[in-house]
């Protein structure tokens, strides 16, 4: 069956430091993977999309990698700051509809 | 913000009734999601639409009825509440179906069945 699996629940960092999100899925062959921010109580936040013959994109302190072959995707926060805490999602496009890796909670210590 | 809104933003019904969500664009984007959001299984998929009175199902879809008259309206029905609909619901569209542009989510409808 299809899966996306964001593989840890919860990242605890210190402040300054890079902050490194993983997302793999299996059976799929998705073209388009995208990343999203969501904040307590609010509804997810889109912040990048990488195409699957882009190895890496890049948006401010945010850089997203798109591995075909493993089928993963890294997601980075440099510098990070406790302002970063929040959950992120990865999503993948798939006959449709977009399905949602579980996320993963990132909490950046001051 | 994106032009999305869903009503309402709370609710609680009792066990057996009919519920109603609403979702309203301003956008004029074809395609619209219902999602819920539940500790441990992050969002499930239950209805999309990719045009007026087209809809299919998503990966939780037993229990959910969903209708697009219009373009900027997707409306999800339980038919009969139960408990387990506990959840956070949260509508979302896009312009496109392969995942290749954003999704824009409304800010979640809180619904208790007690």
């Amino acid at each position: 069956s299809q899966k996306i699996e964001q593989n840890s629940e919860a990242l605890n960092i210190q402040e300054g430091k890079t902050a490194t999100l993983t997302c793999n899925y299996t059976n799929y062959s998705p073209a388009y993977l995208q990343w999203y921010r969501q904040d307590p109580g609010r509804g997810p936040v889109f912040l990048l999309l990488i195409r699957e013959n882009e190895k890496e994109k890049r948006k401010e302190r945010l850089k997203v990698t798109f591995d075909t072959t493993l089928k993963q995707s890294l997601f980075h926060i440099t510098a990070s700051q406790p302002a970063d805490s929040a959950t992120y999602l990865c999503a993948l496009g798939s006959q449709g509809n977009l399905i949602f890796g579980k996320g993963t909670k990132l909490s950046v210590k001051p | 913000d994106a032009g999305i809104t869903q009503s309402p933003r709370h609710k609680v019904t009792e066990t057996g009734t009919p519920v109603t969500l609403r979702c309203h664009q301003t956008e004029n984007h074809r395609y619209m999601y219902w999602y819920r959001q539940d500790p441990g299984h992050g969002l499930r998929l239950i209805h999309y639409s990719y045009g007026v009175k087209d809809t299919d199902k998503g990966e939780v879809s037993d229990g959910y009825s969903v209708s697009r008259s219009k373009t900027e309206d997707f409306l999800l029905t339980l038919e009969s509440a139960t408990s387990s609909q506990t959840s956070v619901y949260f509508c979302a569209i896009s312009e496109s179906w392969e995942g290749n542009t954003e999704a824009f989510f409304g800010q979640g409808t809180r619904l208790t069945v007690v």
